[in-house]
């Protein structure tokens, strides 16, 4: 049964990086399509990109300038960058297991704080 | 971006009852539509994929339905578990979009 467990800082200033990292436990990662989301109560639950075992990625527009998704196939990690925050990142970040375009598997998910 | 919108907000349900929950999409497509589970302070769980079929180890009390723009989800006889937030989401088209959720509580 594959797992997710999600790590990273739960508290990142204005204008600097947010970085999670997200391992993959009791599967192969060329599985899934390996997903990263946020849910915040003013936009709910958000898409914001994936990355595929051979490095292919897919970004939400509206974060593709900010944001960089990344994969370690030879650690079982994937990574998420997003640049230049703020407060307006804040928000439960999720690392998801994407198959068939349905969000099969979740990790815990980390609450982000933006913080000025 | 296709939006997807849920109703009621708010459904206020007691143990044993049938609820209905709605969800309606700003495009019409085909079947291409999840449910997901969520308790307070947990991730999301899916329930359904493809408007109707059951994930791996979801109870039978739980059914999905409809196409086109209005899909339903079912819950025949609640159980005290199943109080939680259930949002859709289509898989039709990029980006992937969820409703805003439904709350069912007692």
């Amino acid at each position: 049964q594959v797992q997710l467990q999600q790590s990273g800082p739960g508290l990142v200033k204005s204008s600097e990086t947010l970085s999670l990292t997200c391992t993959v436990s009791g599967g192969p990662m060329r599985s899934h399509h390996w997903t990263w989301l946020r849910q915040s109560p003013g936009k709910g639950l958000e898409w914001i990109g994936y990355v595929y075992s051979s490095g292919t990625t897919h970004y939400r527009s509206s974060l593709e300038s900010r944001l960089s998704i990344s994969i370690d196939t030879s650690q079982s990690q994937f990574f998420l960058n997003l640049s230049s925050v703020t407060a307006a990142d804040t928000a439960v970040y999720y690392c998801a297991g994407l198959y068939s375009n349905v969000f099969e598997i979740w990790g815990q998910g980390t609450m982000v704080t933006v913080s000025s | 971006d296709i939006v997807m919108t849920q109703s009621p907000v708010t459904l206020s349900v007691s143990p044993g009852e049938r609820a209905t929950l709605s969800c309606r999409a700003s495009q019409s497509f085909s079947l291409k539509l999840a449910w997901y589970q969520q308790k307070p302070g947990q991730a999301p769980r899916l329930l359904i994929y493809d408007a109707s079929t059951r994930a791996t180890g979801v109870a039978a009390r739980f059914s999905g339905s409809g196409s086109g723009t209005e899909f339903t989800l079912t819950i025949s006889s609640l159980q005290s578990e199943d109080f939680a937030i259930y949002y859709c989401q289509q898989y039709h088209a990029w980006p992937l979009t969820f409703g805003g959720g439904t709350k069912v509580e007692v």
